[in-house]
């Protein structure tokens, strides 16, 4: 979606290793998020960002770390990745703009 | 335990006919709510929303509703077209951040 970039789209782990999900608007936007989406399931939200220099916890943070590196820019980082962390993940900016997610696998 | 529920995962509709949407929630803090639109592989797309303060919203061939007495909001697509097949989420949000989706409902349009 226009404004909103993610990477990678795809990305396949082994149990254990660490990985950093990137994502960049260029909105302006102040709030930016992060969800997973699991199957026949809604979009669950794991961080945001109110403001640059700001992160809370979610509804689902554990096993998750954020950085909101500039205004632009706010990463979610795996430190030791789990089968249970296989996901869709979003990352939105704003409350109405979506990037088209990352596909993530843990093996 | 879910705040957000979508109780119809699919919902058939003839083109040209309403698509009426529903969503219940049960947390009375949520002061305001969206609905989205998804296509398989991408992202959502915001479709419409409202505040607690007002009862209907209206954009062209969508409008929502909320009843928050009954903790229900539904989404009227009309007339209904084929290019509006796609999962629809309604998202219900309290302290400006807190977002909760419901589980979403697959909008078929038939021609």
């Amino acid at each position: 979606n226009a404004g909103v970039t993610q990477t990678p789209k795809f990305q396949v782990l082994k149990t254990g290793q660490s990985m950093t999900l990137q994502c960049a608007q260029d909105m302006n936007h102040n709030s930016m998020y992060w969800y997973r989406q699991d199957p026949g399931m809604g979009l669950r939200l794991i961080y945001y960002s109110a403001s640059e220099g700001t992160t809370d916890k979610g509804e689902v943070p554990n096993g998750y770390n954020v950085s909101r590196l500039n205004k632009r820019e706010f990463s979610l980082r795996l430190e030791s990745a789990a089968p249970s962390q296989t996901s869709v993940y979003f990352c939105a900016s704003g409350i109405h703009h979506f990037g088209n997610g990352t596909r993530l696998t843990v093996t | 335990d879910q705040q957000v529920k979508q109780n119809s995962p699919s919902l058939s509709v003839q083109e040209g006919r309403i698509s009426i949407l529903n969503c219940d929630y049960t947390n009375s803090m949520f002061d305001y709510f969206l609905w989205y639109k998804k296509y398989p592989a991408e992202g959502p797309t915001f479709l419409i929303s409202i505040s607690s303060i007002k009862d209907k919203n209206e954009d062209g061939r969508f409008t929502v509703f909320l009843n928050k007495s009954a903790k229900h909001l539904s989404l009227h697509i009309v007339p209904s077209q084929p290019g509006d097949s796609a999962v629809y989420f309604c998202a219900a949000v309290y302290n400006f951040n807190k977002f909760y989706f419901g589980s979403g409902t697959k909008l078929n349009v038939k021609p």
